[in-house]
């Protein structure tokens, strides 16, 4: 079974430019999240979709960031403009949960670097 | 707020000991708890989850968990090299919504 699909692996990019993150979850996967991981602490929830609805996205700053996931499959995280403090891993994580208790599988990030 | 709480180390172990990593959660309701294991410049693994009170035995890796202190573990035994790595708690709640600690730095020396 393949795992959860991102791209690009690294991006470098200097403050006030725009960055766009795609991820493609794990087949049949409902579940999907884009976390926020800065150095030397834990993940940190942006946003959350069920299917192609949002269900969190409480700590995604709506004035900068902003994501879609067409069909309930594939997904976008975009960020315009960029600011230093976006320097992070941008990690991707699908569930097949559909309501009830289901366990995240990660990609393997998106690591940006805002100059 | 669902805060979860983990330190963060680095836990130093010698090789074939057993680490304890700890973690307590502030909102009772959570549903289950996760841990991952997270080498460093990979994104996490899963190790186990648990939901119900008591003990839960996969391998060399058991999670403990007391809903009355609100306090979470993970065991290993006889801790290999292979082991370090940074060790992240998570509580699930509704919806299936993660909230994760920053992780405890375990280093097993050889």
């Amino acid at each position: 079974e393949a795992g959860v699909a991102q791209s690009p692996r690294y991006k470098i990019i200097e403050k006030r430019q725009s960055v766009a993150f795609w991820c493609n979850p794990i087949s049949g996967h409902a579940t999907l999240y884009w976390y926020q991981q800065i150095l030397g602490q834990g993940p940190k929830l942006l946003i959350q979709f069920q299917n192609n609805g949002v269900v969190d996205d409480s700590q995604l700053p709506k004035d900068r960031f902003s994501a879609e996931r067409l069909k309930g499959v594939d997904s976008t995280l975009k960020i315009q403009p960029a600011k230093l403090e976006d320097s992070a891993v941008y990690l991707c994580a699908s569930s097949l949960a559909r309501g009830g208790i289901g366990t995240q599988y990660f990609g393997p990030g998106t690591r940006l670097l805002v100059l | 707020q669902k805060e979860v709480e983990q330190n963060s180390g680095p836990l130093s172990v010698p090789e074939g000991a057993i680490a304890s990593l700890n973690c307590t959660y502030s909102d009772r309701g959570s549903q289950s708890f996760f841990w991952y294991r997270q080498y460093s410049g990979k994104s996490p693994e899963l190790i186990m989850f648990i939901y119900s009170n008591g003990d839960k035995e996969d391998g060399r890796f058991t999670a403990q968990l007391n809903k009355a202190s609100q306090y979470v573990s993970l065991l290993i035994r006889d801790s290999q090299p292979s082991d370090s790595a940074t060790y992240l708690c998570a509580a699930v709640y509704n919806f299936n919504k993660f909230y994760f600690g920053s992780g405890t730095k375990l280093n097993v020396k050889p």
